[in-house]
């Protein structure tokens, strides 16, 4: 099991491009998440699915689309890049069901810099 | 809401010595809880979690967290650090939503030699 995938790993963008981060996950987990890391605030979720055809907004939607075709791929767009979307994102997922319920299981990241 | 306050941004330690960083958390039910850490550069790796049960949970690298529910904490101990703990930990709060988390802004912790 490769567990959670994401592509690139590493992004620089100008601003007022688009793009698309790339997210999949081999575990038949429903549930999929796109978060974003900024030193000193932790991880902040930015838009969920809890299964194929099914999204919805998290803490900081603004900037950015989402949509669930398949249960593997989670894709995350950003319209028109800001230099506000320099970020860490992680992409996750988890089972929604026990024993791990909502245990997330983490990709390894995309490092995007808009300049 | 749900939230998670991990007071310490940087913590310091002497190899060897004992470490416990706190979390406290903000839910009205009992709620599944998590370390994760971060080496730097790298992604999240979890430690432990706490779903129910037993409240002193026991997880990898000689890690292990105590629900204490009357304190709304979940702190994360370990009796002998090394220098490969040096890292980010991240405390996480789930609900009963399956999809996601709430996680702290996190605890630096640094080893010295």
């Amino acid at each position: 099991n490769a567990g959670v995938t994401q592509t690139p790993k590493f992004q620089v963008l100008k601003t007022g491009q688009s793009m698309t981060l790339q997210c999949a996950q081999d575990m038949n987990h429903e549930y999929m998440s796109w978060y974003r890391q900024d030193p000193g605030m932790g991880l902040r979720l930015i838009h969920y699915s809890v299964g194929a055809g099914i999204t919805d907004q998290g803490e900081v939607p603004n900037g950015y689309n989402v949509s669930r075709s398949t249960t593997e791929d989670f894709p995350l767009r950003l319209l028109s890049a800001a230099p506000s979307q320099t970020s860490v994102y992680f992409c996750a997922s988890s089972s929604g069901q026990m024993p791990s319920y909502n245990e997330q299981f983490f990709g390894p990241g995309t490092r995007l810099t808009v300049l | 809401a749900q939230s998670v306050t991990q007071p310490d941004i940087h913590i310091t330690v002497s190899e060897g010595a004992s470490l416990e960083l706190r979390c406290n958390y903000s839910y009205g039910a009992t709620p599944y809880l998590f370390w994760y850490v971060q080496s730097p550069g790298q992604g999240l790796q979890l430690l432990l979690k706490y779903f129910s049960g037993d409240t002193l949970v026991q997880g990898i690298k000689g890690f292990e967290a105590e629900f204490k529910r009357s304190q709304s904490s979940f702190n994360l101990r370990k009796p002998s650090v090394h220098w490969s703990d040096a890292a980010e930990y991240f405390c996480a709060v789930g609900a009963n939503s399956g999809y996601a988390l709430n996680f702290g802004k996190g605890t630096s912790l640094l080893v010295t030699p």
